[in-house]
């Protein structure tokens, strides 16, 4: 089944202790990103990857990392998480760039930071 | 930035009647998308419409486009109780650029049994 998936679903962690949250798919895509949503604010891209190796940062960036070594991992990285990234975490991949096909979502992880 | 706004920002209809959903954004797109997102959930794509498109169909869904008012509407005929959920227009812009899709803030719609 193709399928984008994300782990862990829920989070609860406290501030400035580093965490992975790791995202997998199994359609060989090129390309895949990361959102975050908030009440109020809809979704935002925090970063995306066109393919191995490359990445770059997308409308709120700021307290992330990301990698990119595999085509099919494209892990999120907070070095040290404060409250204000308190939010649900989507993953998405697409075939290319999304501009010209549809993108495919994980379940989403809903971090905390206490 | 954010790039679509949807309206209404909230919708509750009976069962079996049609909701239709609104998207305005601000600048010249290559196409434009609709998801749906069940509570708490990933987003699931539902339809694409490329800029020299002006209506799409698929299945209950239909979506128009018109880009000289940069606006798109989604329409859901014969709702189900299963079409409760909130739903998200998407666009990308013109000009090459990699940074993927633009969110609006949704619609949230409830289908009243």
């Amino acid at each position: 089944e193709a399928q984008v998936t994300q782990n862990p679903r829920y989070l609860i962690t406290v501030t400035g202790k580093k965490l992975t949250v790791t995202c997998s798919q199994n359609m060989n895509h090129e390309y895949m990103s990361w959102y975050r949503q908030d009440p109020g604010l809809g979704l935002r891209q925090i970063y995306y990857s066109m393919n191995v190796e490359v990445t770059d940062k997308g409308d709120v960036p700021e307290g992330y990392k990301v990698s990119r070594k595999e085509k099919r991992n494209f892990p999120l990285i907070l070095e040290s998480p404060s409250p204000n990234q308190t939010s649900l975490y989507f993953c998405a991949s697409s075939i290319t760039y999304t501009g010209n096909t549809e993108a495919f979502f994980g379940q989403g992880t809903r971090l905390t930071v206490v | 930035s954010q790039q679509g706004e949807e309206d209404p920002q909230a919708l509750s209809i009976q069962e079996g009647e049609n909701a239709t959903m609104n998207c305005s954004y601000k600048t010249s797109i290559n196409n434009l998308q609709w998801y749906r997102q069940n509570s708490g959930r990933g987003l699931v794509h539902l339809i694409l419409i490329r800029s020299n498109e002006r209506e799409k169909h698929s299945g209950r869904l239909r979506v128009t486009l018109d880009t000289s008012k940069k606006s798109s509407s989604l329409l859901i005929t014969a709702s189900r109780a299963a079409d409760t959920a909130s739903y998200f227009c998407a666009t990308t812009t013109s000009g090459g650029g990699a940074d993927g899709l633009t969110f609006g803030k949704g619609t949230h719609l409830i289908i009243q049994p």
